[in-house]
């Protein structure tokens, strides 16, 4: 399947410091987006990288992706405890998928130690 | 406020009752999507549609249901719903097009089948 896996499944770290989770993916993408989702509520849309971008932006959190090696990866900066939660690539299909239509990896969950 | 919204947010049922988890959105959004999500397996979508009277299966559509009658409404159906349907399931929608569009989550439901 199209799904992304993301690496770790889990990562404990202290205020202040650094996330970075991976995103790996099987087949050609359009896009690739990060959601996160605080324990057993909905989730919410990060940030959204095209295939054609390298790096984005948006505050503390800084997306790559390398469609070469169809992977991607998220930092998280100077870390907060506010940050724990699950954290989801979401991909497209690439040419003539159904629009709209995304494939959501199994997560990693991110503790923040204050 | 734009949001997608699902009822009920928990219930607890017996094999074979059929029971309805609602869906609506406010954002005249065409696509409309079912997820389920358990642990170690990520969210896992259900049903999917493209617009109004236009539904498909996503990767685990037995034992469900699904029809799109009006554009803001997405409900799904478990006519005769197994413990196996224990879980967490989340109404999600979004623009569709050519573009790359985020999703928008509903808060989930939490469905227990005994």
């Amino acid at each position: 399947s199209q799904q992304g896996e993301e690496d770790p499944q889990a990562l404990s770290i202290q205020e202040g410091e650094n996330a970075t989770m991976n995103c790996s993916y099987k087949t050609s993408i359009n896009n690739l987006q990060w959601y996160r989702q605080n324990s057993g509520r909905g989730l919410v849309h990060l940030i959204l990288i095209r295939s054609n971008e390298r790096e984005k932006h948006s505050g503390r959190l800084r997306v790559t992706l390398d469609t070469s090696k169809k992977s991607s990866s998220l930092l998280i900066t100077a870390s907060r405890a506010a940050d724990t939660a699950s954290y989801f690539c979401a991909t497209d299909a690439g040419r003539g998928s159904t629009l709209g239509r995304l494939y959501f990896g199994r997560g990693t969950q991110l503790t923040v130690w204050p | 406020e734009a949001q997608v919204t699902q009822n009920p947010r928990y219930l607890i049922t017996v094999t074979g009752k059929k029971l309805t988890v609602t869906c609506s959105q406010n954002m005249n959004h065409e696509y409309m999507s079912w997820y389920r999500q358990d642990p170690g397996l990520g969210l896992r979508q259900i049903y999917y549609s493209m617009n109004v009277e236009v539904t498909d299966k996503g990767d685990v559509p037995e034992g469900y249901k699904v029809s799109r009658k009006e554009k803001r409404n997405f409900p799904l159906i478990l006519e005769s719903p197994s413990p196996n349907q224990t879980s967490l399931y989340f109404c999600a929608s979004s623009f569709k097009g050519q573009g790359a569009y985020e999703q928008f989550f509903g808060p989930g439901t939490r469905l227990t089948v005994l």
